[in-house]
């Protein structure tokens, strides 16, 4: 079955240090691959998405993502880590026109 | 967010009774979900419309029923509430059905079964 996981619940990282938030999927064929972030109390927001090509994907907020097919993965980086980045950070990934299947998600806590 | 409202934003109902919550969107997108967002599971699709009157099932579908009549609304019916439905509700539009046209989320209804 199609799946993608995010193996870390929380992670905290002090202000100022660097991010990765990891990402594996579970696809035939080459899946479309996001990353999602949701706020306290808030919807949730597109950071950015892979489909083809370049395997280096830049995104919002200073955030990129890097596909590896060889790992089945699709981590999050941020080489700065702001107190504002403090969220829930979602994996999501799908093949052809299923919907959206969705990581448990990865809390981020910024400790000063 | 802008073109699509979710209503209402919070509800508090009792077991055994029914709810419907509203997904409205102003951008004509043919698709919409709904999907249930509890700690620990992420979001799980629960129903999604692929036009008026089309519809299909998701992961968690058990217990909700859906309805499309139009273009704009995307109704989410617990048929009849239990403790287990207690859970924070997105609605989401797209406007095709493979995901690299994106997904816009709605602000989300929390509802509390009691």
């Amino acid at each position: 079955a199609q799946s993608v996981t995010q193996p870390d619940i929380h992670i905290t990282v002090s202000e100022g240090a660097s991010l990765e938030l990891r990402c594996n999927y579970s696809y035939g064929a080459t899946p479309y691959l996001f990353w999602y972030v949701q706020s306290p109390g808030q919807g949730l927001q597109l950071l950015l998405k892979y489909f083809s090509g370049d395997t280096l994907v830049q995104g919002i907020k200073g955030f990129e993502a890097e596909f590896k097919r060889s790992q089945s993965s699709f981590n999050l980086r941020k080489p700065s880590v702001h107190w504002s980045d403090a969220a829930e950070y979602f994996c999501a990934g799908n093949s052809g026109n299923t919907p959206l299947v969705f990581g448990k998600g990865t809390r981020l806590s910024v400790i000063a | 967010d802008a073109g699509i409202t979710q209503s209402p934003r919070h509800k508090v109902t009792e077991t055994g009774t029914p709810v419907t919550l509203r997904c409205h969107q102003t951008e004509n997108h043919r698709y919409m979900y709904w999907y249930r967002q509890d700690p620990g599971h992420g979001l799980r699709l629960i129903h999604y419309s692929y036009g008026v009157k089309d519809t299909d099932k998701g992961e968690v579908s058990d217990g909700y029923s859906v309805s499309r009549s139009k273009t704009e609304d995307f109704l989410l019916t617990l048929e009849s509430a239990t403790s287990s439905q207690t859970s924070v509700y997105f609605c989401a539009i797209s406007k095709g059905g493979s995901a690299n046209y994106g997904y816009t989320f709605g602000s989300g209804t929390r509802l509390t079964v009691v």
